[in-house]
């Protein structure tokens, strides 16, 4: 297993354009957490799924955003009519069980123009 | 919510030791986590601590006190690839949720 992988590692969109990206989590972790980190900062919650649950998001997250896992496995983090304000660097982390380590990925950076 | 305090920068000599402090406000503490994050680079684990006391880890300790709220990372025999980002993370309440504060960001010097 390589860990867990995002995809695209870069975004470059125009103000108002939809983005996905997507979290490969190491394969049999139940949980699978968002956050989001900007330059100085550490990385804040958005939202996590247990297997294919979302079973809790930030306030962070607007109704512009919205995140799906599917089966379980892949998720996949989709912003709606991008602001200037959701430039930043989307992590994806995977843990095996509640009460284990999350394990992150190299992130997505977002740029909003 | 959650208060989590950490030192903004600290810089710190080749080959000395080094303790950074992390402190926090939670109800439901169920764990504190360290992790390492080198610039545009993910965190990396490095160590958690659920129970009072020392856990040693190589050159890599953390120390938690559950009741004066207070965790250390500390760094012995600082190399230059230790300059990075230290971010401490504190879990608690039901949904095991690791929350993070803004990171330490440690330079070493030659």
């Amino acid at each position: 297993d390589t860990g867990v992988s995002q995809d695209p590692r870069h975004k470059i969109t125009k103000r108002g354009q939809n983005v996905t990206f997507r979290c490969d989590p190491i394969s049999e972790h139940n949980r699978l957490y968002w956050y989001r980190q900007t330059l100085g900062q550490g990385p804040e919650f958005l939202t996590y799924f247990q297997n294919e649950a979302q079973l809790e998001k930030s306030r962070l997250l607007s109704d512009r955003f919205s995140a799906e896992r599917p089966k379980g496995s892949f998720s996949t983090l989709e912003i709606q009519r991008t602001e200037q304000g959701d430039s930043a660097m989307y992590l994806c982390a995977s843990s095996e069980a509640m009460n284990t380590e999350a394990f992150f990925g190299q992130g997505t950076r977002l740029t909003v123009v | 919510g959650q208060n989590i305090d950490q030192p903004t920068e600290m810089t710190a000599t080749e080959g000395a030791i080094v303790q950074i402090n992390c402190t926090y406000q939670t109800s439901g503490f169920n764990g504190l986590f360290w992790y390492q994050q080198h610039a545009g680079e993910a965190p990396t684990f490095l160590s958690y601590n659920v129970l009072d006391g020392l856990e040693e880890k190589g050159r890599f300790s953390s120390f938690l006190s559950r009741s004066k709220g207070y965790s250390y990372l500390l760094l012995k025999e600082l190399q230059m690839k230790d300059s990075a980002s230290y971010l401490c993370a504190v879990r608690s309440g039901g949904s095991y949720i690791p929350t993070f504060g803004r990171g330490t960001s440690l330079i070493v010097h030659p």
